[in-house]
């Protein structure tokens, strides 16, 4: 079975500084990983996804997480954050026979002007 | 650019009464799901259908939930009778046929209940 660890429910950085969001999983079988943002009252938008190849994988609106199997991590990043960037983020792991994900709690990203 | 439907955007009801919600996915996708989302927490795969076929519906509540997609097309998840706990953001999804590890699904806003 998989699952997905969000480290940090709440993180609170300023405008034009590192955004880090940390993810870990564990998967039985080789993992295929998900960022999806949520904002106040909406759905989820994906942001960027790991299947195979290349273990940066960049995504919308600047954001980038790299795949390290070494420490079954996804951490998610943006170089400057922006007061739009205020959301609710989710890492997740597909897994299972019916291509299931399973999601981590969440982390909320506050942007202080 | 395509979305997913879904109504009502929000819904108050009383506990144990009946709701509904209704699910239009991207046209042509043939794989559904319904997840639930608890404040604070990220979605929990409660349905997932393939055209009008039940794939895994082992986290539904089977004694008060229902999900049903008789044409393979919109679906509709019903609660009866609701109850304190189910106080939560219903969202649907869904991906195209022939979805693998690779396919993004599309989410679409959510119905959030609140029992009172």
């Amino acid at each position: 079975a998989q699952s997905v660890t969000q480290l940090g429910s709440h993180v609170s950085v300023s405008e034009g500084a590192l955004v880090l969001l940390r993810c870990n999983y564990s998967s039985s079988v080789p993992p295929y990983l998900f960022w999806y943002v949520q904002y106040p009252n909406q759905g989820l938008q994906l942001l960027l996804k790991y299947t195979t190849g290349a273990t940066l994988v960049k995504g919308i609106n600047g954001f980038e997480a790299e795949f390290k199997k070494s420490e079954t991590s996804f951490h998610l990043t943006k170089p400057s954050a922006h007061m739009s960037d205020a959301a609710e983020y989710f890492c997740a792991v597909v897994g299972g026979s019916n291509y299931k994900l399973t999601f981590g709690k969440g982390t909320l990203l506050t942007v202080n002007p | 650019e395509a979305e997913v439907a879904q109504s009502p955007r929000y819904k108050i009801t009383e506990k144990s009464q009946a709701v509904a919600f209704w699910c239009d996915p991207i046209s042509g996708h043939a794989t559904l799901y319904w997840y639930r989302q608890i404040l604070g927490q990220g979605p929990e795969l409660l349905v997932q259908f393939q055209d009008e076929s039940v794939v895994d519906d082992s986290q539904l509540p089977k004694d008060r939930f229902s999900a049903e997609r008789l044409k393979g097309v919109d679906s509709t998840l019903k609660i009866q009778p609701a109850e304190l706990g189910d106080s939560a953001m219903y969202l649907c999804a869904s991906a195209p046929r022939g979805s693998n590890y690779n396919n993004e699904q599309f989410f679409g806003p959510g119905t959030r209940l609140t029992v009172l």
